[in-house]
């Protein structure tokens, strides 16, 4: 059983540019969760999704940031003109079921993005 | 407000000796309580949890960590540190049934293993 897949695990941008982060869960995870991790900081939630529906995403930037998570494929993580700011290390977790005992998540090994 | 506290930014231990990295968390019930690991450039490991029952909970590589009510407690402990133990480590909590609501992490605790 593969663990949570993210690619690329690098990203290179440039200012203005797009950057589409990936995200396959592991099988039979249907909870998606994207943080962000910014040097010397711990990880911020961003948003938590379900197969085609955005549950929570309270801490996501509410311009040039979105989320989804297709009923087929990878949980997609896009960023509109991107600016330095934005660069971090971004991970995505899956979870079996979003509450209760067994709900831990598990790490995907991240997206480094750098925007130069 | 919910939050975790870790006080310790950075701590070298020498290889061999004891560990003890603290976690202080506020939150409004009792939650689910979690330590990560992360190697630099890697993602996050799952070290060990507590959901319920026995406050002092084992987990992988030989840590463990005690859940202290009291004090809003989970501090991670090992009896003896090897170099590989060298890493960031991240405490986390969680919600106790509600759903959808995210992991929240302390800053983190650096480790430096001295020979």
């Amino acid at each position: 059983n593969a663990g949570v897949m993210q690619n690329p695990r690098h990203l290179v941008r440039r200012r203005g540019q797009e950057a589409r982060l990936r995200c396959s869960p592991m099988k039979g995870h249907s909870h998606v969760y994207w943080y962000r991790q910014l040097p010397e900081e711990g990880l911020k939630f961003m948003v938590y999704l379900q197969k085609e529906n955005i549950i929570d995403e309270s801490g996501m930037p509410k311009e040039r940031f979105s989320a989804e998570f297709p009923k087929e494929g990878p949980s997609i993580l896009r960023i509109q003109q991107v600016v330095r700011g934005d660069s971090a290390a971004y991970f995505c977790a899956s979870s079996p079921r979003s509450g209760g005992e067994g709900t831990e998540a598990f790490f995907g090994q991240g997206t480094r993005l750098t925007v130069v | 407000a919910q939050s975790v506290t870790q006080p310790d930014i950075h701590i070298t231990v020498s290889e061999g000796a004891s560990l003890e990295l603290r976690c202080n968390y506020s939150y409004g019930a009792t939650p689910y309580l979690f330590w990560y690991v992360q190697s630099p450039g890697q993602g996050l490991q799952l070290l060990l949890k507590y959901f319920s029952g026995d406050t002092l909970v084992q987990g992988i590589k030989g840590f463990e960590a005690e859940f202290k009510r009291s004090q809003s407690s989970f501090n991670l402990r090992k009896p003896s540190v090897h170099w590989s133990d060298a890493a960031e480590y991240f405490c986390a909590v969680g919600p106790p049934v509600q759903a959808g609501t995210a992991l929240i992490f302390g800053k983190g605790t650096t480790l430096s293993v001295s020979s």
